[in-house]
């Protein structure tokens, strides 16, 4: 069964120091979306891709946080610099297209911020 | 802007007894997704309702959909330790897979 993947799955990182993470999307789905989840809540969505375009990044901290989906297969979450406060689970999903009914989730990247 | 609640935010239940989670948003929405998580995994589909009356039911959890009550519900019956988990729904937020998720609830079934 396709799979969302998702790397590294745990990353530990100092203040003020880059981060990035990397998501491979199910083959053919041309949704892709970056999701925040702190510990305790749901996820909150950061940033939507349809093919290599962004959809919503509205809820992206773009001083410090970017993404890019450059040939519109897999994708880069990147973090500088990062903050204590980031310290938190990321998750990918896609979706077969951008009206289509299910996301399926990666495993996740659980950063932690010293 | 819309805003989905959770409640309970925990729940622990005996095994073989039946509970509801409910789910309520604030705005209209015409998608309504339940997604079950464990401990330091990732988020498993569990529902898609796509209509109001919209019911789906699979093994011991059922999921419903009052579109105009802006109300969702999770039953569980017969509990069993292995439905152990967090459970949230999310709502997309305007039909382009923008979810807005609720806090989760956390179920634990005890023997």
């Amino acid at each position: 069964e396709a799979e969302v993947a998702q790397s590294p799955r745990y990353k530990i990182t100092e203040k003020s120091q880059a981060v990035a993470f990397w998501c491979d999307p199910i083959s053919g789905h041309a949704t892709l979306y970056w999701y925040r989840q702190i510990l305790g809540q749901g996820p909150e969505l950061l940033v939507q891709f349809q093919d290599e375009s962004v959809v919503d990044d509205s809820q992206l901290p773009k001083d410090r946080f970017s993404a890019e989906r450059l040939k519109g297969v897999d994708s880069t979450l990147k973090i500088q610099p990062a903050e204590l406060g980031d310290s938190a689970m990321y998750l990918c999903a896609s979706s077969e297209d951008i009206d289509t009914d299910t996301q399926y989730f990666g495993p996740g990247t659980r950063l932690t911020v010293l | 802007e819309l805003k989905v609640e959770q409640n309970p935010l925990f729940l622990s239940m005996q095994e073989g007894k039946n509970y509801t989670i409910y789910c309520n948003y604030s705005t209209t929405s015409d998608r309504l997704y339940w997604y079950r998580q464990d401990p330091g995994k990732s988020l498993e589909s569990l529902f898609v309702l796509l209509s109001n009356g919209a019911v789906k039911q699979e093994g011991r959890l059922m999921a419903s959909l009052d579109t105009k009550a802006r109300l969702s519900t999770l039953h569980i019956t017969a509990a069993v330790h292995d439905l152990s988990a967090t459970y949230f729904c999310a709502v997309d937020k305007g039909s382009q897979g923008n979810l807005i998720f609720g806090k989760g609830t956390k179920l634990s079934v005890k023997p």
